[in-house]
Formats: structure tokens, sequence, C-alpha cells
């Protein structure tokens, strides 16, 4: 089993820019959940997908930052327009169904500077 | 929504000694508590986790404990060694849902 994929895992761009964050979650997994990471705020869900549907954005800091599942096998979470203190480790996670367990990707540390 | 507390957040044990992290939650209906280590530039790794049914689980030198009374949970790692050193951190689930919230972390330095 490769596990959670995330890419790019490194991501260094200009305040103002566009950045798009991807996840590839555990083949037959059915969740997928996005954490934001930093020193300050410690490990934040932002959202979570069952079965492709958001089912809890709750945690989205503001419109900037959007999220999509369009199928089983991929995710996305975009940040629009960036800005420097959405600078962290972005670490995407999932699990199977019915199961509580969930498995984090190896994370993609954002620099907007 | 659901609280967690975790303390100490720092611990610095010897070499082969045992070291105790105490989470609290605040949402009495949570009933699934892992417990996830994080090294260096690392992702977090589930190392054990209790259900709110069971009071203790046992995995090797890591044991987790649960009172749903007083709504904490602990980690115990006993004859801790170098590689035990990384940042340990709690969470709790609802329910009704699968939402994770997680303790702030335990950075814990094992000393050779």
């Amino acid at each position: 089993d490769a596990g959670v994929i995330q890419s790019p895992r490194h991501e260094v761009t200009e305040m103002g820019q566009e950045v798009t964050l991807r996840c590839k979650p555990i083949s037959g997994h059915n969740s997928l959940f996005w954490y934001r990471q930093t020193m300050m705020r410690g490990l934040e869900l932002l959202i979570y997908f069952n079965n492709n549907v958001p089912i809890d954005d709750s945690g989205m800091p503001e419109d900037r930052f959007s999220a999509k599942m369009p199928n089983a096998s991929f995710s996305t979470l975009k940040i629009q327009p960036s800005e420097p203190r959405d600078s962290a480790v972005y670490f995407c996670a999932s699990k199977g169904q019915g199961l509580y367990e969930q498995y984090f990707g190896p994370g993609t540390r954002l620099t907007v500077t | 929504g659901e609280n967690v507390e975790q303390h100490p957040s720092t611990l610095s044990v010897q070499e082969g000694d045992s070291a105790v992290i105490k989470c609290t939650y605040s949402d009495s209906a949570s009933n699934y508590f892992p417990w996830y280590k994080q090294e260096l530039g690392k992702r977090p790794q589930l190392i054990i986790d209790i259900r709110s049914n069971v009071g203790e689980k046992k995995d090797q030198r890591i044991a987790v404990t649960l009172n749903k009374t007083a709504k904490h949970f602990s980690l115990h790692i006993t004859e801790t060694q170098p590689e035990d050193s990384a940042v340990y951190f709690c969470a709790a689930s609802g329910a009704n849902d699968y939402k994770l919230s997680f303790g702030a972390g335990t950075t814990v330095t094992v000393r050779a």
C-alpha cells in the first residue's frame, strides 16, 4: 500500500499567488481530511469529506481557502490569494469506512513570502 | 465542539525510565482516543488508540488508559529509548462524526 500521497512536498510562493495542494488517499478509504499544522495553533482540521462530499468545513479559515474532491482518489486544497500567515504544513489524512483510524500523508510545507 | 488539553508540553526522561502524558477532553460523547507520534519533519503516525468501551490497552512498551467518568486519558511509555524522542499528540473523536480534535502536543526527549 502506497499510503496517502501528497504533492508538492514543498511549495514556496509569493503573497497573492494561487496555491493548489493535492492529495491521493489510501485506496479504498472513503473519508479524507485536510489539516494545517503551525507552531502557534497546532494541528487544526480544515475540512473533511465522506464519500467525496464535504461534511464539515467549519475549520476553513476564510473564503480564500477552498477544497474539492472530484472523485474517490483525488482531492485539492486551494488558497487564492495566498498570504504569509498561510505558511504552514498542510496534511491530508484518510480513513476507511466504519473505521476510526486516520492515516496521514507526508504533508506539504507551504511558505508564502 | 470538543476541546482537548494535553500535559505536560515538554518531558525529559532518562533512558530506561517511564514517560506519562495526560490529556483531558470536554465532550462526554467522545468515544475514540488515538495517540500520534511525530518525529521532526515527518507526518503524525498513529501508535495506539482506545475506544470508550475499554479502560486500558497495551502494545509492547506503550499503553493507554481511559477514565470516562473523569474524561481523561493517558499514554504510558515504559523502558524509554532514544528513538522514543518525538512530539506526541493525543486526540478525541465524537460518536457522530470522525473529526479529530488534537491536543497541543508533548515534546518527549529521552536522554541517553
